[in-house]
């Protein structure tokens, strides 16, 4: 089982819907929580922090956390063409001094 | 400033050559990282330094040798790569400590081994 698993993609919604983000991680021990946005042929920028259970919203973008399922999800409402890109979610136990990433989900959102 | 500078961004290598990456932030972040990422997969760590000291090394070939000067500088040495090794370089900072925020990663870069 890998550490941190993001659902499969690649994700597609139409211009102006909810695009539903999904992640899930291993290690109990895990504190913080991030989410990265990662354009075709550029850097992973950060997003999104959680580092509590519930929600944190921040513009279009909401983060979900459940430690007690140990899920965390990114909610984008009202999707843009310039939302089209992966998404990385990325885990972090502060002990072991680094993040560990899931494999990214690819949002396509068209037109 | 609020950016991870890394240069090169492009940089094309032989086997024999020897090159170096390197990364600077002014952000305070005392803890640095080096990333390798492949098309189409996550971000790799490689070395992890926290206070100007290596604290994570994943298992590395010593062709690639990590430097961190002082706390505003990250290097990374290359010698003898390979083929294989050409992939996207990517330096991050962030805080340390608990509840420390997220990476700020550099633009990275893009490595090719001929």
């Amino acid at each position: 089982q890998k550490e941190v698993e993001q659902n499969s993609g690649p994700l597609s919604v139409p211009e102006g819907a909810i695009a539903s983000l999904n992640c899930t991680y291993s290690d109990r021990g895990s504190q913080s929580f991030f989410w990265y946005r990662q354009y075709s042929g550029k850097s992973p920028e950060l997003i999104m922090s959680i580092y509590s259970n519930g929600d944190k919203e921040d513009g279009r973008f909401t983060a979900q956390l459940n430690k007690a399922s140990q899920y965390v999800s990114l909610l984008i409402r009202d999707s843009q063409p310039s939302d089209s890109a992966t998404y990385l979610c990325a885990v972090k136990d502060t002990n072991a001094g680094k993040s560990t990433f899931g494999d990214g989900t690819t949002l396509t959102v068209k037109p | 400033d609020t950016e991870v500078t890394q240069t090169p961004k492009h940089l094309v290598m032989g086997m024999t050559n020897k090159k170096s990456l390197k990364c600077e932030q002014h952000m305070g972040h005392r803890a640095m990282y080096w990333y390798k990422q492949k098309a189409k997969k996550p971000p790799e760590l490689m070395f992890v330094y926290s206070y100007e000291k290596l604290s994570i090394n994943e298992s590395v070939p010593s062709r690639f040798s990590p430097e961190c000067p002082n706390s505003s500088l990250l290097n990374l040495h290359l010698h003898a790569l390979q083929p294989e090794d050409s992939a996207l370089y990517l330096c991050a900072s962030s805080q340390e400590g608990q509840g420390a925020g997220g990476y700020t990663f550099g633009s990275g870069t893009r490595l090719t081994v001929v």
